[in-house]
C-alpha cells in the first residue's frame, strides 16, 4: 500500500499570507497526486489534479507542485474562506489519502 | 450540473449491515469515463476510500474492507449503492460518494462529491 504522509497536521494563518502543505508518498508516484479542500457540512471540493493543474473554478491563489513522492499545496494571498481542512490523495496505485491538514484563519 | 445525494439510515446497530445509496442528477452514470466511488471519513480521522463501480458492472475495492463491501450500480434509476456487513464503532464516519475521473497524466481524482452522510454504529 501507498502511505500518505501530510505536513503540517493544522497550521494558523492570517488573511493575506501564503501557506503552504506538503505531502509524502512512501514510494513513487509520478505525478498523479490531487489536492482537495473540506469544509464541515459541505461536499469536499477538487482544487488540483496531476499535482499541479488547476480545477476549473478554483481560485489562481491555489497551486500545486511537485512529482515522485514530495508535493506541496500553496496557497497565496490567504482569505476567511480559506479555512478548511486540506487532503492530498494519490491515483498511482488504488487511492490512498493523507490524514489532512486543518487550516485556522487567525 | 451533475449532482450526487448520499441517502441511508444513520444508524446501524454492531454486526448489522450498512446500506447507502448515491443518486446521481443533472447528468447519466452510464458514461464510461467516469469510476463511482465511497469514500469516508471516520469522526477525528482522515479520508479513506472505500471502494468503485464502472458503468458496466466491475468493482473494485479497498483490501482492509474487501471481505465486508459490496458497490453496486443500477443504470436504471442512475444511482449506485454501498453495502458493508458485519459493523462495528469503527465503521462510524461521514460517508461521501463521489465521481472519479482519470487521464494518463493525472490519475485518477475524484471531481464530483456529495455532501456526505453521517452514519453511526451503536446498539
Amino acid at each position: 500500500d501507498i502511505q500518505m504522509t501530510q505536513s503540517p497536521s493544522s497550521l494558523s494563518a492570517s488573511v493575506g499570507d501564503r501557506v503552504t502543505i506538503t505531502c509524502r508518498a512512501s514510494q513513487y508516484i509520478n505525478s498523479l497526486l490531487s489536492w482537495y479542500q473540506e469544509k464541515p457540512g459541505k461536499a469536499p471540493n477538487l482544487l488540483i489534479y496531476g499535482a499541479s493543474t488547476l480545477q476549473r473554478g478554483v481560485p489562481s491563489r491555489f497551486s500545486g507542485s511537485g512529482s515522485e513522492t514530495d508535493f506541496t499545496l500553496t496557497i497565496n494571498n490567504l482569505q476567511p474562506e480559506d479555512s478548511a481542512t486540506y487532503y492530498c490523495q494519490q491515483g498511482y496505485s488504488l487511492y490512498t489519502f493523507g490524514q489532512g491538514t486543518k487550516l485556522e484563519i487567525k | 450540473q451533475l449532482q450526487l445525494q448520499e441517502s441511508g439510515s444513520g444508524l446501524v446497530k454492531p454486526s448489522e449491515t450498512l446500506s447507502l445509496t448515491c443518486a446521481v442528477s443533472g447528468g447519466s452514470i452510464n458514461s464510461g469515463h467516469y469510476s463511482w466511488t465511497w469514500i469516508r471519513r471516520p469522526l477525528g480521522k482522515g479520508l479513506e476510500w472505500i471502494g468503485l463501480v464502472y458503468h458496466d458492472g466491475n468493482t473494485y475495492y479497498d483490501p482492509s474492507l474487501r471481505r465486508r463491501v459490496t458497490i453496486s450500480i443500477d443504470r436504471s434509476n442512475n444511482l449506485f449503492s454501498l453495502s458493508l456487513t458485519s459493523v462495528t464503532t469503527a465503521d462510524t464516519a461521514v460517508y461521501f460518494c463521489a465521481r472519479g475521473d482519470y487521464s494518463n497524466d493525472s490519475g485518477w481524482y475524484f471531481d464530483l462529491w456529495g455532501r456526505g452522510i453521517l452514519v453511526t454504529v451503536s446498539s
